[in-house]
């Protein structure tokens, strides 16, 4: 089983500043055939299913602002949010795809 | 639009069973991977299951092999799982999730909550 560690478990970001949230796989879920990383990331708040944001480590989903961006390769991808938005407090996750699925175990991400 | 509703959550005995829907309207969902992702009060998430677009092939997380099983009507535009011998650690709300065209989840439900208590 692939395991996805998240850090830091928690993050406080003052307003307009950067947020950076590491995610790390116990293998590699880069797929060599097609040099796709199978690794999404989610932002969860409360009360609310998780909404993906980007997937294969850095591909933005249609309607997620460009202040989110992912990066990364191999076992080691970031999530970075440029400039800290009020509505951006949410718990964050990534995920592998690449052998079945697993999820880090969140990133809870708050106002300075 | 894309539509996902899970129903079917209630409160049951350790031990007792359930069987979860998700109703999906909006797309061919006949074309479609699905799966279940459920969340326990406060806590992350997790992978529970997996099937095709045309049912041919299922997966399961270890937690609830043997217990649970996956099933999709075409006909009906849905999803179900059905949860036998539930356990208290099985307390969770119960996501439905849409594997879009490059295996990430693009969709999710509201969820339903299941809760395995005495």
């Amino acid at each position: 089983d692939i395991v996805v560690t998240q850090s830091p478990d928690s993050l406080a970001v003052s307003l307009g500043e950067r947020a950076t949230i590491n995610c790390k796989s116990s293998q590699s879920v880069l797929y060599s055939s097609n040099k796709k990383n199978y690794l999404a990331w989610y932002q969860q708040k409360p009360g609310q299913p998780p909404r993906l944001l980007i997937h294969w480590a850095s591909t933005r989903e249609s309607g997620v602002p460009d202040r989110f961006s992912g990066s990364g390769s191999g076992t080691d991808f970031t999530l970075t949010i440029s400039s800290l938005q009020a509505e951006d407090v949410a718990v964050y996750y990534c995920q592998q795809y690449y052998r079945l699925y697993s999820f880090g175990q969140g990133t809870k991400l708050e106002i300075k | 639009e894309v539509q996902l509703v899970e129903s079917g959550g209630n409160l049951v005995l350790p031990g007792g069973s359930l069987r979860l829907s998700c109703a999906a309207s909006g797309f061919t969902f006949s074309s479609y991977e699905m799966n279940w992702v459920r969340q326990a009060p406060g806590k992350g998430l997790e992978w529970v299951s997996y099937i095709s677009n045309s049912g041919g092939a299922i997966y399961y997380a270890d937690s609830v092999k043997g217990r649970f099983t996956i099933s999709r009507d075409n006909a009906k535009n849905s999803l179900y799982l059905q949860m036998n011998s539930l356990r208290a650690e099985d307390t969770a709300v119960y996501y439905c999730a849409r594997e879009g065209d490059d295996d990430q989840f693009d969709y999710w439900g509201q969820g339903t909550l299941v809760t395995v208590s005495s």
